[in-house]
């Protein structure tokens, strides 16, 4: 079956170092892949998103690039802020309805 | 433009009780889907709903079912709850396009069962 495998958490870092989060997935077919970030006692926002290989998606100073022969997605940004502090989560979908098949989440906490 | 919205925020029910969740998707969009996402893990599909029809289901027993009306809105219902039913539960909207499209999802409630 399909599967995402995240690096555990947390994750602590310094105002502007250098964040990656690393994602690996497993999946029949070509899936669509996601970040969502959950900012404390808050739902779910797309963070960005890549829909085929080679693709890069990129929003808020945040990447990451679908790598189909690694079969990874690993979510960089080159100066986090204390703002950035939230629980990052990688996804899948393989149908055509959208289901989605998330990682257990990277919590990432930035200090100043 | 509202967001996808969810209520209640929280509730607070005991073990074999039922419980009923609401969700209203984002203007425009047509589908609903729910995920539960207990303490510390990702989210897990539950079902999705189209064209008031169950399209899709997840790995849940049948005492979670559901309902979307003609305005899109949908309700989560839970029967016979056990302690493991404690999770944030969470609503995602989308609009049906004939392919796969961005899931947004509302803030989510919080279900705590004694």
């Amino acid at each position: 079956g399909n599967s995402v495998t995240q690096m555990e958490g947390p994750v602590t870092l310094s105002e502007e170092a250098f964040l990656t989060i690393n994602c690996t997935y497993t999946a029949t077919g070509y899936p669509s892949l996601f970040w969502y970030v959950q900012y404390p006692g808050e739902g779910l926002q797309l963070l960005l998103k890549a829909t085929k290989a080679d693709d890069k998606g990129s929003n808020k100073g945040f990447e990451a690039t679908y790598r189909k022969e690694t079969t990874s997605f690993h979510l960089e940004k080159g100066s986090v802020q204390v703002s950035d502090s939230a629980v990052y989560f990688c996804a899948l979908s393989t149908d055509s309805w959208g289901k989605l098949q998330f990682g257990a989440g990277t919590q990432v906490v930035v200090t100043p | 433009d509202a967001g996808v919205t969810q209520s209640p925020t929280h509730l607070i029910k005991t073990r074999g009780q039922q419980v009923t969740l609401r969700c209203s998707p984002k203007s425009g969009h047509d589908t609903v889907s729910w995920y539960q996402q207990a303490l510390g893990q990702g989210p897990q599909f539950i079902f999705q709903y189209y064209e008031e029809e169950e399209r899709q289901r997840g790995n849940f027993p049948d005492r979670f079912s559901g309902h979307q009306f003609p305005n899109y809105s949908s309700e989560l219902n839970v029967n016979a709850l056990l302690l493991g039913d404690s999770a944030l539960y969470l609503c995602a909207s989308s609009q049906d396009r004939g392919r796969a499209d961005t899931q947004y999802f509302g803030p989510g409630t919080r279900l705590t069962v004694l």
